[in-house]
């Protein structure tokens, strides 16, 4: 069984540019989580999604973050007009259910933003 | 703060000696837990976990133990080996409320002496 897939495995952009990140759950999982990890620090929950729904997004920052997860395809975390202080390791988690349930991770995204 | 955080930020042992890394907790409420290993530039990986109506969970090599008393998780690592080598998370949830993502400790950069 493939583990949780994320591409780009690295991304680089320029202030004001927007960063997109796309995530594929391990198969049989339709539960995403996206976090966000600092350097040095421990992850920071950002936004739990199902198919075609956002069930909590109270980690998110207020403006430029979204974050999907179509029918069909990856879930993506959109950041637009990124800042110096978005350069961080993004990383997705897939699970089979919500709450309680394990949560797999990817290998992350890591943006740095010039 | 955070409600999840842990004694120390690096621990050094010798190749294998055991390993014992503590984690302390907050919220009362918090009724799922779990270690999770991250080599560098690497996700998170699950070791193990344990809900809140268990004080002891045994994996292959690791020991979990949970004092709800003291709101006290410890990871305990029979025989170290130099794989071992990485920074160790805790993390927990809630099951009845609060955000559904996982809340994560700082970390512990744990060093394998040869």
């Amino acid at each position: 069984n493939a583990g949780v897939m994320q591409n780009p495995r690295h991304l680089v952009r320029r202030r004001g540019q927007e960063a997109r990140l796309r995530c594929s759950p391990m198969k049989g999982h339709s539960h995403v989580y996206w976090y966000r990890q600092l350097p040095e620090e421990g992850l920071k929950f950002m936004v739990y999604l199902q198919k075609e729904n956002i069930i909590d997004e109270s980690g998110m920052p207020k403006e430029r973050f979204s974050a999907e997860f179509p029918k069909e395809g990856p879930s993506i975390l959109r950041i637009q007009q990124v800042v110096r202080g978005d350069s961080a390791a993004y990383f997705c988690a897939s699970s089979r259910g919500g709450r309680n349930y394990e949560q797999y991770f990817g290998p992350g995204t890591r943006l740095t933003v010039t | 703060g955070e409600s999840v955080g842990l004694h120390l930020p690096t621990l050094s042992v010798q190749e294998g000696d055991n390993s014992i890394i503590n984690c302390a907790y907050s919220n009362s409420a918090s009724d799922y837990f779990i270690w999770y290993k991250q080599e560098s530039g690497k996700g998170p990986q699950f070791i193990i976990d344990i809900r809140s109506n268990m004080d002891k969970r045994q994996g292959q090599r690791v020991t979990v133990l949970l004092n709800k008393t003291v709101k006290h998780l410890s990871l305990q690592i029979a025989a170290t080996q130099p794989g071992d080598s990485a920074v160790y998370f805790c993390a927990e949830n809630y099951s009845g409320g609060g955000a559904d993502g996982l809340t994560f400790g700082k970390g512990t950069h744990l060093i394998i002496q040869p």
